[in-house]
């Protein structure tokens, strides 16, 4: 069975500094995805990540994927408030060999940044 | 908005009923995907549904069923209720059966308050 941890679960932050998520999964994959979830909001999509060694990057958030080590992170530069919320990593793995792919969550780490 | 509709928003109903989620996903996506998210599982898979047929179970009870209908929209019927299934439901679409190249939409949820 496909596990994701996520850490930390928790998050406060200084506004301005920088700090970074992890997540690991435990069998191999080579599909990772970070969601942003407001308080009672859906999940809005900020990282899809293919490849080994994949890199993107979206204004203060950088995400990367080492399908080796079986570990992703969401870097946060300079946080700012508006970054306030819980991220999740997902890992999409086949279920069913040449079949359907089944997405799977990590706990999600909840950030808060502080003025 | 993402493209995905769900209705209703809300939903309160009393332990025993049946109700009917619905989700339409966004134009030009196959597969339908149902989540449940609560506090204490988190973001658990249900089922997924692509071109009308059912591709992938993951925890989903046997009180629950769902089905894709001709024109896509998806339907998530939760019957004999409890208290423990008030939870967020939330659709996602993808375009392809085997998973999100493109990543995952999600709809807004709809939030279930079994009292």
């Amino acid at each position: 069975e496909l596990k994701v941890e996520q850490n930390p679960l928790f998050l406060s932050m200084q506004e301005g500094k920088n700090y970074t998520i992890y997540c690991n999964y435990s069998t191999t994959s080579d599909r990772l995805y970070w969601y942003r979830q407001d308080p009672g909001k859906s999940l809005e999509s900020l990282f899809v990540l293919l490849s080994n060694g994949a890199v993107k990057q979206e204004g203060r958030l950088m995400a990367s994927l080492d399908t080796k080590a079986r570990l992703s992170t969401l870097h946060i530069t300079a946080a700012v408030h508006d970054l306030s919320a819980t991220y999740f990593c997902a890992v999409n793995r086949r279920i069913i060999s040449g079949s359907a792919r089944q997405l799977t969550f990590g706990s999600g780490t909840q950030l808060t940044v502080l003025p | 908005d993402s493209g995905v509709t769900q209705t209703p928003k809300h939903l309160i109903t009393a332990t025993g009923q049946r109700v009917t989620l619905r989700c339409s996903p966004r134009s030009g996506d196959l597969s339908v995907y149902w989540y449940q998210q609560s506090l204490d599982q988190g973001l658990q898979f249900l089922i997924q549904y692509y071109n009308g047929e059912e591709r992938a179970k993951g925890n989903i009870l046997e009180r629950f069923s769902a089905q894709q209908f001709p024109d896509l929209h998806s339907e998530l019927n939760l019957s004999s209720l409890e208290l423990g299934d008030s939870a967020l439901y939330f659709c996602a679409s993808s375009v392809g059966r085997k998973g999100g190249l493109n990543g995952y939409t999600f709809g807004s949820g709809t939030r279930l308050t079994v009292v």
